[in-house]
């Protein structure tokens, strides 16, 4: 079936420009992840999604960041007034997660951001 | 606080040779999970394995196996007779048995393996 597919693949803005990044994620997962990739560096949290529950902000670094989700389904990653260093890869993963149960995340390609 | 250390940056082997990558964590946690990942050059991450903490046997998958010791927080991932084809990013990851199944990523080990 379809995997994690992410949009656009890849996408270059000039500093101060806002950008919207979308995932769309595997058909009956309930739980949604962003996170990101910097060069040379680890993947960082930022935003989490689970069903209809409110989501766990707790890893995006500042209110230029935001996120949502519509209908369960889709979300999109919102990044105002970019800035050179919110340069990196931004991956969505989903999964079914059931409750405290662990389960695998599925994770899409990946966009790439570079702000000028 | 969770934290994942890959101390190795780079390794480089030849074809055929065995490579252990590192990985240790912390945490405060009594029941978590222990992942391992990789990131070819197309960049897209592709699970490899999810160890619960209470399960401390190794495991082997054809010529993967991993290591996981709490005594030492560790869990070792070991490639048997490596291929070109294991040339990748493979990260270790740790997620808390919360319901918030965020997971913390170590900063990766990068593998080459040339013919």
């Amino acid at each position: 079936g379809a995997g994690v597919s992410q949009s656009p693949s890849n996408k270059v803005t000039e500093k101060g420009k806002d950008v919207e990044l979308r995932c769309d994620p595997i058909s009956g997962h309930t739980a949604l992840y962003w996170y990101r990739q910097s060069l040379g560096q680890g993947l960082e949290f930022l935003i989490y999604f689970q069903g209809n529950s409110a989501p766990d902000k707790s890893g995006l670094p500042s209110d230029r960041f935001s996120a949502e989700r519509t209908g369960g389904s889709v979300s999109t990653l919102t990044i105002q007034r970019t800035q050179q260093e919110d340069s990196a890869v931004y991956l969505c993963a989903s999964s079914l997660a059931q409750g405290r149960l662990s389960n695998e995340q599925y994770f899409g390609p990946g966009t790439r951001l570079t702000v000028t | 606080a969770q934290k994942v250390t890959q101390a190795q940056t780079e390794i480089s082997v030849v074809e055929k040779e065995d490579v252990t990558l590192d990985c240790v964590y912390e945490t405060r946690d009594t029941t978590y999970y222990l992942f391992w990942y990789k990131q070819p050059p197309s960049g897209e991450l592709v699970f490899l394995i999810r160890r619960n903490s209470f399960d401390e046997q190794n495991e082997i998958s054809g010529r993967y196996s991993w290591n996981f010791q709490k005594s030492t927080s560790s869990f070792n991932f070991t490639i048997t007779a490596s291929q070109v084809v294991d040339s990748a990013v493979y990260f270790c990851a740790l997620e808390r048995n919360t319901g918030f199944q965020k997971l913390v990523f170590g900063t990766g080990t990068r593998l080459l393996v040339s013919p």
